[in-house]
């Protein structure tokens, strides 16, 4: 069955751009699925980051939307997060996922990775 | 400020039956599908719930799920000491263009 794995650095410095890879095994990305990024920071509940489709149509969080850039390499079978100009409040931790489309958008996400845990400091 | 408000906590006892409302608007809830996911804190979340009462293969049928006009909700039947984990909705919101979820319900088995 699908699985995705979150990685990238555990560690950033503030002002700095955060980096995370969602590897996905038992299904191709280019075959279809939304795929998407959520972030938990400690102690508060989920928020969507954003969802790329395999073709790369994106639609990102809109209080995000400024900083955020995801993309997708199908040859590696792999999707990507980038967040510029991180701060302390950006600390989480971030999950990919599947993200199953509803008329043309994300609707919900159908498969989630273990998560990964970023820290912003210095 | 969370645009679909959730109970921060319930309880209920072992076999019993609990019930978790997720409050929106004509927006979101009203006007698009609703799932919800359960979870355990370090775990990857997991889908219960999808186009507003619809179950994953695997997810057992004591969970289940309805909409009414702008809230949703999820009844948990017959409660498992294992279950005691953080609860989620979710939906589109169409004002927003962006995916948004409840602030989380605490789902405590007493």
């Amino acid at each position: 069955q699908v699985q995705l794995q979150e990685s990238g650095p555990g560690l950033v410095k503030p002002s700095e751009t955060l980096s995370l890879t969602c590897t996905v095994s038992g299904y191709s990305i280019s075959s279809g699925y939304y795929w998407g990024w959520i972030r938990q920071p400690p102690g508060k509940g989920l928020e969507w980051i954003g969802s790329i489709f395999h073709s790369g149509t994106t639609y990102y969080n809109p209080s995000l939307k400024s900083r955020v850039t995801m993309s997708v390499d199908t040859s590696k079978n792999q999707f990507s997060l980038e967040l510029t100009s991180v701060t302390a409040a950006d600390t989480a931790v971030f999950y990919c996922a599947r993200v199953v489309g509803w008329q043309h958008l994300p609707d919900y996400m159908a498969v989630w990775g273990k998560g990964a845990t970023v820290i912003v400091s210095s | 400020q969370t645009v679909l408000t959730q109970p921060p906590s319930v309880s209920a006892a072992p076999g019993q039956k609990v019930t978790i409302s997720c409050f929106g608007s004509s927006s979101n809830i009203g006007n698009n599908y609703v799932s919800w996911y359960q979870h355990f804190p370090g775990t990857a979340p997991k889908l219960l719930i999808y186009d507003n009462d619809k179950r994953p293969s695997g997810i057992p049928d004591r969970f289940s799920g309805s909409k009414s006009g702008t809230s949703a909700t999820l009844v948990i039947t017959g409660l498992q000491t294992g279950e005691e984990a953080d609860y989620y909705c979710g939906t589109w919101d169409s004002s927003l263009s962006a995916l948004v979820f409840g602030g989380g319900t605490k789902l405590t088995v007493l």
